[in-house]
């Protein structure tokens, strides 16, 4: 199992472009999530998935901010335009439902300059 | 100017030494509770839960105690060695719903 993939790694970026952050689950996984952590902020949940519906956007900042997940072993996180405010490591994780621990990615590490 | 940001508890041990780490939750309505070691350029990984009907579970070198009147949460790690040296997270599951909420993280630093 290759665990919960996410591209890219890293992502250098003006402000006012467009950034997209994908990540594809464990396969079997029916929830997926989207973190992101900073050091003002610690982990913030932006938003999650059960099934491929989105359940939970309360997280996500603003509406430059949006999620897809067209099928259950693909997910994006877009941001547009991006702010330097923005710049954090964004993880992604997936998990088998409810009350069960979830697997992380490793994280795309986003500088918005 | 000043520098602001999250400051993260820090424990340092000595290498052989038992730690504890301790967590403060807010919900007395989450069941599900989380450990999670977070090591430098990494995504937090799971090391051990604990449902709120135990009050203790044990894994390998790890322990996890959940008091649930006064809404803590302990890891301890015994024979902590260089390896354990990382930001460790709490993290509760706040009733039906599937998300899990994240503390702030204590960084422990383990000397050889």
């Amino acid at each position: 199992d290759a665990g919960v993939i996410q591209s890219p790694r890293h992502e250098v970026t003006e402000m006012g472009q467009e950034v997209t952050l994908r990540c594809k689950p464990i396969s079997g996984h029916n929830s997926l999530f989207w973190y992101r952590q900073t050091m003002m902020r610690g982990l913030e949940l932006l938003i999650y998935f059960n099934n491929n519906v989105p359940i939970d956007d309360s997280g996500m900042p603003e509406d430059r901010f949006s999620a897809k997940m067209p099928n259950a072993s693909f997910s994006t996180l877009k941001i547009q335009p991006s702010e330097p405010r923005d710049s954090a490591v964004y993880f992604c994780a997936s998990s088998t439902g409810t009350g069960r621990g979830y697997t992380f990615g490793s994280g795309t590490r986003l500088t918005v300059v | 100017g000043e520098s602001v940001g999250l400051h993260l508890p820090t424990l340092s041990v000595q290498e052989g030494d038992n730690s504890i780490i301790n967590c403060a939750y807010s919900n007395s309505a989450s069941d599900y509770f989380i450990w999670y070691k977070q090591e430098s350029g990494k995504g937090p990984q799971f090391i051990i839960d604990i449902r709120s009907n135990m009050d203790k579970r044990q894994g390998q070198r790890v322990t996890v105690l959940l008091n649930k009147t006064v809404k803590h949460l302990s890891l301890q790690i015994a024979a902590t060695q260089p390896g354990d040296s990382a930001v460790y997270f709490c993290a509760e599951n706040r009733g039906n719903n599937n998300d899990m909420r994240f503390g702030a993280g204590t960084r422990l630093t383990v000397k050889p």
